[in-house]
């Protein structure tokens, strides 16, 4: 099973500021990596599909880059609304389709 | 516009099954594969297992195997998630969410309500 990493736990940034978030995976995932974004008592939402591509509706400030191991989700300039927890997910084709999600990030007030 | 709208919220004994629903309204169900997420209270997102509508076929993820069946009835477009042998550990809220895509693709546009599932004496 492919297991996500992602780093930090906790980041603490303030409106305006920009966000850099991590995601490792223990094998080559190729660009099957999707982002998402959860509120309190929400479910998740899309924000990036294959790796680097935005979801409908997501505004140009949340990009997301990175093939293999290695990926980020970037938000340029932090509004309010975007303080939230933060999930990578992927999906391996090998012998099934299989989805795991790291652990999360959270984007919390300075 | 489709959107999932999830059964209620349940409380069983410890040892039983629940079963959970998901049902499409406003597009096409079929043609997309339904997963289903549980996240624990105050944790993150796990990947229970996902089902092909169109075609009736199902795969889990390991930890569940043995446990979890996913169904689907494309005359209703509903999908069903039916958790078996309950234990505190499974008290949770439980998602079901649709592929963006039935292609070669990664990312679950859109997600159910959440259902949630607390496994009591």
């Amino acid at each position: 099973e492919i297991v996500l990493t992602q780093s930090p736990a906790t980041l603490s940034l303030s409106p305006g500021e920009r966000a850099t978030l991590s995601c490792r995976a223990s094998q080559s995932v190729s660009s099957y990596l999707a982002w998402y974004q959860q509120k309190p008592g929400q479910a998740p939402r899309l924000l990036i599909y294959d790796a680097s591509n935005r979801a409908t509706g997501i505004p140009a400030r949340f990009s997301g880059s990175g093939s293999g191991t290695d990926f980020t989700l970037t938000i340029s300039s932090l509004e309010p609304e975007d303080f939230a927890v933060y999930y990578c997910q992927q999906r391996s084709n090998w012998p099934e389709i299989l989805f795991t999600f790291g652990p999360g990030t959270k984007v919390d007030i300075k | 516009q489709v959107q999932l709208v999830q059964s209620g919220a349940e409380v069983k004994k410890p040892g039983s099954s629940v079963k959970v629903s998901c049902k499409a309204s406003g597009g096409t169900f079929s043609s997309y594969t339904i997963s289903w997420v549980r996240q624990a209270p105050g944790q993150g997102l796990e990947w229970m297992g996902r089902i092909i509508p169109i075609l009736g076929i199902a795969n889990y993820a390991q930890k569940f195997q043995g446990r979890v069946t996913i169904t689907a009835d494309k005359s209703t477009s509903t999908a069903y998630m039916e958790l078996s042998s309950l234990r505190s550990e499974d008290t949770a809220v439980y998602y079901c969410a649709r592929d963006r895509s039935p292609g070669d693709s990664t990312g679950f546009d859109i997600w159910g309500q959440g259902t949630m599932v607390t496994v009591s004496s």
